[in-house]
């Protein structure tokens, strides 16, 4: 069974100072890893996934196939990133994903 | 823009009375998907369509069942409400022959309560 683990329900940082998101999960095969995002009053959007290797607004997440894990990261957190995080997988080739349970960013002023 | 729709944004039900929540979408994808979360949990995939072809969640309790008349509209029947379906519930879609792996798309969701 897949299974994705996101062990901060809450995280809070002030503005400038490095914010890292923690995601681990637990697949047999290949994953594909994802971040959505879900901004206050905004529906839930793809921030970034792992194929991809890109920053998007500043945020990167490694794959980490040792660690069974895929954090997020952005060296400077911005008061527009207070958000909510989850971290989602998928197997290879599917179209289903399994949700972490979700990660609330604060970044205090 | 395209986009994936929700109706209503608010539900409230009472128990046991059949409800329908609708979803649209205008992005002309494949796959829908029904999710329900609950405060403070991960969304839950309930079951989704890839074109016609219905597949439910092996944990999807009877009680929700599903239609999907065209490529635009699928709805989200709850039979029988009781207190524990009071939730948020999302419709998503995704175009399974774009771009791997596939990203799924929204909408702001239905919340459900249930008197």
């Amino acid at each position: 069974a897949q299974r994705v683990t996101q062990p901060e329900k809450l995280l809070s940082v002030f503005k400038g100072a490095p914010v890292e998101l923690k995601c681990n999960y637990s697949y047999s095969g290949s994953p594909e890893l994802f971040w959505y995002v879900q901004y206050s009053r905004q529906r839930l959007q793809l921030l970034l996934r792992h194929i991809s290797r890109e920053s998007i607004k500043g945020f990167t997440a490694d794959l980490n196939k040792g660690e069974t894990s895929f954090h997020l990261k952005k060296p400077f957190a911005q008061e527009e990133d207070s958000a909510m995080y989850y971290c989602a997988l998928s197997g290879a080739g599917s179209y289903q994903l399994t949700f972490g349970k979700g990660t609330k960013l604060s970044v205090i002023p | 823009d395209a986009m994936v729709i929700q109706n209503p944004r608010y539900q409230v039900t009472q128990f046991g009375k059949p409800v329908t929540l609708s979803c649209s979408q205008t992005l002309n994808h494949n796959v829908m998907y029904w999710y329900q979360q609950k405060s403070s949990q991960a969304p839950k995939l309930l079951f989704h369509y890839y074109d016609k072809d219905f597949n439910n969640e092996a944990d999807t309790p009877d009680n929700f069942q599903s239609r999907r008349p065209n490529t635009s509209f699928c709805f989200l029947d709850i039979r029988s409400p009781g207190l524990g379906d009071a939730a948020m519930y999302l419709c998503a879609t995704s175009r399974p022959s774009g771009e791997t792996p596939y990203e799924q798309y929204f909408g702001p969701g239905t919340r459900l309560t249930v008197t």
